[in-house]
């Protein structure tokens, strides 16, 4: 059964202090690898697909990148807008279109 | 502006009283799908759609029915909803490639209330 575990559950993070947000997966084949970011109540607003290892994507402060077997979210000098929950989901190469969704990691910057 | 779009926003009910939740993109896309979210459970798939009526449950799909009469329309359907559907529900819309869908958007959520 395809996994997605994201580590840390919540992280709390001073305004400018750089961190890293991991998400492991266990799928037969990856077929992509997708970030998100969701604010309380809202809709997952979509942020990266990754669909290799090596692969990198960059938007404004963040910053993902993809492995064989976990994918990790950097986030360079933070602010406080930032602060949301960050979901990441895996399309299994044969699924055709189940996207298996980790619990998300809540992240919360402080000013 | 690329979107999709859900009504009602919030919505409370009281048990039996039937209720459609209404979906609309307008990005072309073959595929749509409903999601509801609950605290430690996360996003669950209930139903998917590949293309004009064709439709397939997901893992959650109890009690709930869909239709897809038209490509940018896919409606949630509770035809006597019960208090365990009290959830926030979000409907999402992708292309669909050779391989199978790409990345999915959402919609901004309804969140439903059922006494």
């Amino acid at each position: 059964e395809d996994q997605v575990t994201q580590s840390p559950e919540a992280l709390r993070l001073q305004e400018g202090e750089s961190s890293s947000l991991n998400c492991s997966y266990t799928v037969s084949g990856l077929r992509g690898l997708f970030w998100y970011r969701q604010d309380p109540g809202k809709g997952p607003e979509f942020l990266f697909t990754l669909y290799s290892a090596g692969e990198e994507k960059e938007k404004e402060r963040l910053k993902a990148t993809l492995t064989k077997k976990e994918s990790f979210l950097h986030i360079t000098a933070p602010k406080p807008e930032d602060s949301a929950t960050y979901l990441c989901a895996v399309l299994e190469e044969t699924s055709g279109s189940r996207l298996t969704f980790g619990e998300g990691t809540q992240l919360t910057v402080n000013p | 502006e690329a979107q999709v779009t859900q009504n009602p926003r919030y919505l409370i009910t009281v048990t039996g009283k039937k209720l459609t939740v209404t979906c609309s993109q307008n990005m072309n896309h073959e595929y749509m799908s409903w999601y509801r979210q609950d605290p430690g459970l996360g996003l669950r798939q209930i139903y998917y759609s590949m293309n004009v009526e064709v439709t397939d449950k997901g893992d959650v799909p109890e009690g709930y029915k869909v239709s897809r009469k038209e490509k940018r329309n896919f409606p949630l359907i509770l035809e006597s909803p019960s208090p365990n559907q009290t959830s926030l529900y979000f409907c999402a819309s992708s292309l669909l490639t050779a391989r199978g869908t790409d990345t999915q958007y959402f919609g901004p959520g309804t969140r439903l209330t059922v006494l």
